[in-house]
C-alpha cells in the first residue's frame, strides 16, 4: 500500500496562494492504476472533495473551488501538488492527499490569517 | 446542484447490525455512482472502506459491507464492535460536472 504525506507552510495569508505538496512512497506516481486527490476539512465539519490528478497530468476539479485551483504532478520526485489562490479565512481546514487505492494522508492543517 | 445526504446519526448496540446510507437529490443511485465508505476517528484521517459500491479494501474488516439499497448506497456492519464508533462518510461520483462529492457524514455511536 502507497503511503502518503502532505507537506507546506500551515499559515497563509489571506488574497495569497495556498501550495501543497504530497510525497508519494511505496510506490509510483506514475502507475497508471491511480489517480491522486486532494481532500479538506474544516475544523468540527465533513469532508470536501476538492480535485483529482492522473499521472499524465489530465484534471478534475471541484467546481466551486475550480476558478482557484491547479494540481500539477511531478513524476520525478514521485509528487503531486496542490495551489488554492486568493485564499480567505473559509479555506482555513486540514488538508488531506489521497489516491483512489484507498491510502491517505495524515492531513495538514492550513491557517488563513493575517 | 447535487447533494449527497447521510444520515446525521444512528446509534447501535454492540453485537448488533446497523445500516447507513447515502442519497443523492438528483434521484437512485445505481453503480455508476461509484460509492466509497470512509470511517473517520476523532483526530484522525479517514480510513477507506468500500469502493466502487461493494468492494473492500485488503484492511477492511469483514464485519463492514457495501451494497445498493432502495435507491441508495448502503454501508452496514455486523456484529458491530466498541471500536467502530466514528464518524462515516461516503462519497459518490456525480458525473462529469460534478465529480465526486462527499455526503455530510453519519455519526455513529456505540452504546
Amino acid at each position: 500500500q502507497v503511503q502518503l504525506q502532505e507537506s507546506g507552510p500551515g499559515l497563509v495569508k489571506p488574497s495569497q496562494t495556498l501550495s501543497l505538496t504530497c510525497t508519494v512512497s511505496g510506490g509510483s506516481i506514475s502507475n497508471g492504476d491511480y489517480y491522486w486527490s486532494w481532500v479538506r476539512q474544516p475544523a468540527g465539519k465533513g469532508l470536501e472533495w476538492i480535485g483529482r490528478i492522473y499521472p499524465s497530468g489530465s484534471t478534475n476539479y471541484n467546481p466551486s473551488l475550480k476558478s482557484r485551483v491547479t494540481m500539477s504532478v511531478d513524476t520525478s520526485n514521485n509528487q503531486f501538488s496542490l495551489n488554492l489562490s486568493s485564499v480567505t479565512a473559509a479555506d482555513t481546514a486540514v488538508y488531506y492527499c489521497a489516491s483512489n487505492a484507498g491510502s491517505w494522508g495524515q492531513g495538514t492543517l492550513v491557517t488563513v490569517s493575517s | 446542484q447535487t447533494v449527497v445526504t447521510q444520515e446525521p446519526s444512528l446509534t447501535v448496540s454492540p453485537g448488533g447490525t446497523v445500516t447507513l446510507t447515502c442519497a443523492s437529490t438528483t434521484g437512485a443511485v445505481t453503480s455508476g455512482y461509484y460509492a466509497n465508505w470512509f470511517q473517520q476517528k476523532p483526530g484522525q484521517a479517514p480510513r477507506a472502506l468500500i469502493y466502487s459500491t461493494s468492494n473492500k479494501h485488503s484492511w477492511t474488516p469483514a464485519r463492514f459491507s457495501g451494497s445498493l439499497l432502495g435507491g441508495k448506497a448502503a454501508l452496514t456492519l455486523s456484529g458491530v464492535q466498541p471500536e467502530d464508533e466514528a464518524e462515516y462518510y461516503c462519497l459518490l461520483y456525480c458525473g462529469a460536472a460534478l465529480d465526486w462529492v462527499f455526503g455530510g457524514g453519519t455519526k455513529l455511536t456505540v452504546l
